[in-house]
């Protein structure tokens, strides 16, 4: 089974610009998650989509928006990018979210100049 | 606000030696506990999983349990090879997220 895929892998954008990240998870899997890691601030969650869903949002600024797709595929946008938004940004999927394994992709590196 | 903390946050031992890596949480009302592992650059790679109903995973040379009273994990690895290299992460899960712990950066010196 393929497993999280997440594109593009590396993106240099500048400050004020766009972005946007996309995610496929693993076949059958229903629930899609993204997180942030940063060496200053660790792993920190974005938001989780179930079903075209979102379930719940973590507690960064309006400029980070996501959504889902009827697949279950995934993307997130981020705009009027800062510098702080340099980052690696992680997708996971599982089969049905809360209390199931969680599978990462391999992430997106973004960096803001 | 759930806050997860892992001691020590570097280790470095000698190939063969046993690992034990330390995992606390504030908050005991979570699903499951998960350790992760992350190479340099990488995404990361599921380890174990624990549901919060069970004392504790085995995999191979991995080990972990479980005390969610006391807001605690710990994962072992035994006979520790230079390929265990990495960073390795615990994260708690509940109201549809993971909680990370900063992580703990691992040396095995062959």
């Amino acid at each position: 089974k393929a497993g999280v895929t997440q594109t593009p892998r590396y993106l240099i954008k500048t400050r004020g610009q766009q972005v946007t990240l996309s995610c496929s998870p693993i076949s059958g899997h229903r629930s899609v998650s993204w997180y942030q890691q940063t060496p200053g601030q660790g792993l920190q969650f974005l938001f989780e989509y179930f079903s075209e869903t979102q379930r719940n949002k973590g507690n960064f600024p309006g400029r980070f928006s996501g959504r889902q797709f009827s697949n279950s595929r995934s993307e997130m946008n981020v705009s009027t990018l800062e510098l702080g938004d340099s980052a690696l940004y992680l997708c996971a999927s599982s089969s049905l979210g809360q209390g199931y394994e969680q599978y990462f992709g391999p992430g997106t590196r973004l960096t803001v100049t | 606000k759930q806050e997860v903390t892992q001691i020590p946050a570097a280790l470095s031992v000698p190939e063969g030696e046993n690992l034990v890596l330390n995992c606390s949480f504030t908050d005991s009302a979570i699903y499951n506990l998960q350790w992760f592992r992350q190479d340099p650059g990488k995404g990361l790679t599921s380890l174990l999983l624990i549901q919060s109903s069970q004392r504790e995973q085995t995999s191979g040379r991995l080990n972990a349990s479980l005390d969610k009273s006391s807001g605690r994990s710990t994962l072992y690895i035994a006979a520790s090879q230079p390929g265990d290299s990495a960073t390795y992460l615990c994260a708690v899960g509940n109201d549809y997220k993971l909680s990370f712990g900063a992580g703990t950066t691992v040396t095995v010196r062959a």
